[in-house]
């Protein structure tokens, strides 16, 4: 299995609601992050987890909450959304932090009302 | 501070090669990678290479590193429609033991097939 899979594709939200991205690889790999990328725009680092533990993270607004339960899943809370957070969410693994060759996931395409 | 630089548009002819341009200014990024985005899509690993290296290739695809210049580049034969996407270059920023700050990503080039 060399996929990384998100859910849901799409996700419409309200500012005042509480939602999660979820990612999962099962290449064994060590390291994900989560980029956000907005329309014609290059993906921007938001965070990285190292074995599960939050090793970067790219001053990103407190209303994004990222959560590694174990070595395959990522998640990223959302809560309380503004509408310029509306973006492509994309997810991504390595083997670990020393190794960069990342593979991505089709990402989550949010929209904030 | 790390800079990555690219055309944000390339058109070729079906059956011409395409060659994508990019330059970077961290002297010390370890890899180099060329990423693929269709519309809609996430990112596709289409190659990388080593700092080390001059030259990597891959079926329809060749990457020229030229170190000195600071300037990476992607050529694909015979281009292809399915060829038509964003081509994104990306390093590794310095003193980050690889992965460990993410990619730095130029602003993508458009890769347009004309029949």
């Amino acid at each position: 299995d060399t996929e990384v899979t998100q859910t849901p594709k799409h996700l419409v939200m309200g500012m005042t609601n509480k939602k999660s991205l979820k990612c999962e690889q099962h290449m064994g790999h060590r390291a994900m992050y989560w980029y956000k990328q907005k329309a014609k725009k290059p993906p921007e680092l938001m965070f990285v987890y190292s074995y599960e533990k939050l090793s970067i993270n790219e001053s990103v607004p407190s209303r994004f909450s990222p959560e590694c339960p174990n070595s395959s899943l990522l998640n990223l809370h959302l809560h309380a959304l503004q509408p310029e957070d509306s973006a492509l969410y994309l997810c991504a693994s390595s083997q670990d932090v020393l190794y960069n060759e990342q593979f991505f996931g089709p990402g989550t395409r949010l929209t904030v009302l | 501070g790390e800079d990555v630089e690219q055309s944000l548009f390339l058109s070729v002819r079906e059956g011409d090669s395409s060659v994508i341009n990019c330059t970077y200014t961290d002297s010390s990024s370890t890899y180099l990678y060329w990423y693929k985005q269709e519309p809609g899509a996430g990112l596709q690993l289409l190659t990388y290479i080593f700092s080390n290296m001059d030259m990597k290739q891959d079926q329809r695809l060749t990457v020229l590193l030229n170190k000195k210049d600071k300037h990476l580049s992607l050529r694909i034969a015979d281009t292809q429609t399915g060829d038509s996407a964003i081509y994104f270059c990306a390093e590794t920023p310095s003193g980050s033991g690889g992965g460990a700050d993410g990619l730095t990503f130029g602003k993508g080039t458009h890769l347009i097939i004309q029949p």
